[in-house]
């Protein structure tokens, strides 16, 4: 079956860390992977797009991560604040298919 | 440059009831599409409009949804009639590709359905 999976538990990081979330999938055969950010009565926002071809980008204090053959994309953030905390989604684009959404994963980072 | 709105917020209606969501997309935004995200689980695609066309409604649950764009501008989605597990948020995004086929959606605050 085809699924993509995020941690459902909470991710809790000291603040100043690096947080780790990842995002697996299966049966799919992705164009390019998103990562946004959703933050409680809010819609989600974009924050990377990775392709295929592409094995890391980066964004200021963010980095994502993309193993096609693990079938896997991590997303870091390094020197963690506060205010970063939130749910992250991971979405995936298929060809065959419209975005294909993880649950999101809710990393708090305590000061 | 003002972004994806939707209107309204929340709505809480009885079983049986019709309720019409509204979303205007950013200007210019070609792409428009709702999603609907039930607590707990994953933002599930609804359908996905071109302009004024629908390009893709293969995630409307049923035929008590029905959405329309008129004039390739906003759109709105009616649930008629409502059933309890029609609960849940309900996202509006709007996007344009890029020259390589890209695309980054931005969404609307959601509408919050509550069906007693």
């Amino acid at each position: 079956s085809q699924k993509i999976e995020q941690n459902s538990e909470a991710l809790n990081i000291q603040e100043g860390k690096t947080a780790t979330l990842t995002c697996n999938y299966t049966n799919y055969s992705p164009a390019y992977l998103q990562w946004y950010r959703q933050d409680p009565g809010r819609g989600p926002v974009f924050l990377l797009l990775i392709r295929e071809n592409e094995k890391e980008k980066r964004k200021e204090r963010l980095k994502v991560t993309f193993d096609t053959t693990l079938k896997q994309s991590l997303f870091h953030i390094t020197a963690s604040q506060p205010a970063d905390s939130a749910t992250y989604l991971c979405a995936l684009k298929d060809s065959n298919y419209q975005l294909i959404w993880g649950a999101g994963t809710k990393l708090i980072i305590k000061p | 440059e003002a972004g994806v709105t939707q209107f309204p917020s929340h709505s809480v209606i009885e079983k049986g009831q019709t309720v019409t969501l509204r979303c205007d997309p950013i200007s210019g935004h070609d792409n428009l599409y709702w999603y609907r995200r039930v607590m707990g689980k994953e933002i599930k695609f609804l359908l996905h409009f071109v302009k004024e066309s629908k390009q893709d409604e293969s995630g409307m649950p049923n035929n008590r949804f029905l959405a329309e764009r008129t004039g390739g501008t906003y759109s709105t989605l009616k649930v008629q009639p409502a059933e309890l597990e029609d609960s849940g948020v309900y996202f509006c995004a709007s996007s344009q590709q890029d020259r390589g086929g890209y695309e980054t959606q931005y969404f609307g605050p959601g509408t919050r359905l509550l069906v007693l």
